[in-house]
């Protein structure tokens, strides 16, 4: 079946500091990957996306590289900001029945 | 473009109540989805519409947990009666469907129901 793990919250960092969020999925065929952001008292938003092995998706500073051989898709940037504060969602795409499948998401504190 | 509407923001009821939920999607998305999102945990597919067909209830609680997409568009989500476990904000989201890779889902803001 498919499902998506990321690692536990929240994570603390100072601004300025490198950021590493791991995500790994398990899936049946060939899914597109994702990163959603969610702001207090809001809805998830993309962040960025990957579609096949070795893509990049990249956005706001935040990459993160589709990595068929250990089945991830960690999420980096190299410098937070206190405005990166926020939930982070990995989740994958079953692209044969267009359904999603979250992570339970990650939150990110950034100190100043 | 305009994105996911939904309405109302925050709904508070007492348990054993009735409430609904509204949303309008994307123009020209044919898939849409309602999820749970408890505090602290990440969404949970509710049902999945693809045009007014339902492609995916299986967790959804048909006890007292109903939904309707009139028309392939607006779609209503209802809870009658609640429960204290309801309490939860109640995503909808939308995207193109079909076999479009990549296809991602746009969100709304989503209702923060509270069951008293």
């Amino acid at each position: 079946g498919n499902s998506v793990t990321q690692m536990e919250g929240p994570v603390t960092l100072s601004e300025e500091a490198f950021l590493t969020i791991n995500c790994t999925y398990t899936a049946t065929g060939y899914p597109s990957l994702f990163w959603y952001v969610q702001y207090p008292g809001e809805g998830l938003q993309l962040l960025l996306k990957a579609t096949k092995a070795d893509d990049k998706g990249s956005n706001k500073g935040f990459e993160a590289t589709y990595r068929k051989e250990t089945t991830s898709f960690h999420l980096e940037k190299g410098s937070v900001q206190v405005s990166d504060s926020a939930v982070y969602f990995c989740a994958l795409s079953d692209p044969r029945f267009n359904k999603f499948y979250f992570g339970s998401g990650t939150k990110l504190n950034v100190k100043p | 473009e305009a994105g996911v509407a939904q309405s109302p923001r925050y709904k508070i009821i007492e348990k054993r109540q009735s409430v609904a939920f509204w949303c309008n999607p994307i123009s020209g998305h044919a898939t849409l989805y309602w999820y749970q999102q408890i505090l602290g945990q990440g969404p949970k597919l509710l049902i999945q519409f693809q045009n007014n067909g339902v492609v995916d209830d299986s967790q959804l609680p048909k006890d007292r947990f109903s939904a309707e997409r009139l028309k392939g568009v607006d779609s209503t989500l209802k809870i009658q009666p609640a429960k204290l476990e309801d309490s939860a904000v109640y995503l909808c989201a939308s995207s193109l469907g079909g076999t479009v890779k990549g296809a991602e889902a746009f969100f709304g803001q989503g209702t923060r129901l509270t069951v008293v």
